[in-house]
């Protein structure tokens, strides 16, 4: 059975830090995985996609990078800014069965301004 | 439209009630999920329509809940006789046809059962 880990469960930083979030997975047989970034109260924002082929995938400020071998993945964000404060979720897409996502618990994340 | 809507936003009823929920996806997209988000649990994967195909309910937590989606599209989420520990957040995601592409949610149902 999958299961996702991501440390820490909270962070909170000065603004303008650079910053990495962690996640691991059980299971190498995915065909992707995802980070979210939620907003209390909202739904789930995609930030970044990466194949299970892939090595990394970069959007603006967030660069996020993937070692299926080792189960896991790492979300970097540069110059944080107060407006990044919120909960930040990885999710893999298995392959057996529904294709569906498997979850992280999430990281709380505070830029101090 | 633009995104994947939910409706209602909020929906508050009494223990042993039925309740409907809906979600639009994204149109043209083939695949349609519902994940639930509750303290404690996380988010945890409900069912999965993928085109015509018969749906995969293996995240279904009892027979009280229950889905359909109507013409590709639509879909609505069934929960009958509501418990109290129904009480989450009900997401739907859609995608294009495979699990190697990007979920995209919508902004969920906040379902309280007193």
């Amino acid at each position: 059975k999958q299961e996702v880990t991501q440390i820490p469960a909270a962070l909170s930083v000065p603004e303008g830090e650079n910053l990495v979030l962690n996640c691991s997975f059980t299971d190498s047989a995915i065909y992707n995985l995802q980070w979210f970034r939620q907003d209390p109260g909202k739904g789930l924002t995609s930030l970044l996609l990466i194949q299970s082929s892939q090595r990394e995938q970069t959007s603006g400020r967030l660069n996020a990078s993937l070692d299926k071998s080792s189960g896991r993945s790492t979300l970097y964000i540069a110059a944080s800014q107060p407006g990044d404060s919120a909960t930040y979720l990885c999710a893999v897409g298995v392959i057996q069965g529904a294709q569906k996502l498997v979850f992280g618990q999430g990281t709380r994340l505070t830029i101090n301004p | 439209g633009a995104g994947v809507s939910q409706s209602p936003s909020n929906k508050v009823t009494e223990k042993g009630k039925d309740v409907e929920l809906r979600c639009d996806p994204i149109s043209g997209h083939t695949a349609l999920y519902w994940y639930r988000q509750s303290l404690g649990q996380g988010l945890e994967f409900l069912i999965y329509f993928q085109g015509n195909s018969a749906p995969d309910k293996s995240g279904l937590p009892s027979d009280r809940f229950s889905a359909e989606r109507t013409g590709g599209s639509v879909s609505t989420l069934t929960i009958q006789r509501t418990q109290q520990e129904d009480s989450a957040v009900y997401l739907c995601a859609s995608s294009f046809s495979s699990g190697r592409n990007a979920q995209f949610f919508g902004p969920g149902t906040r379902l309280t059962v007193l």
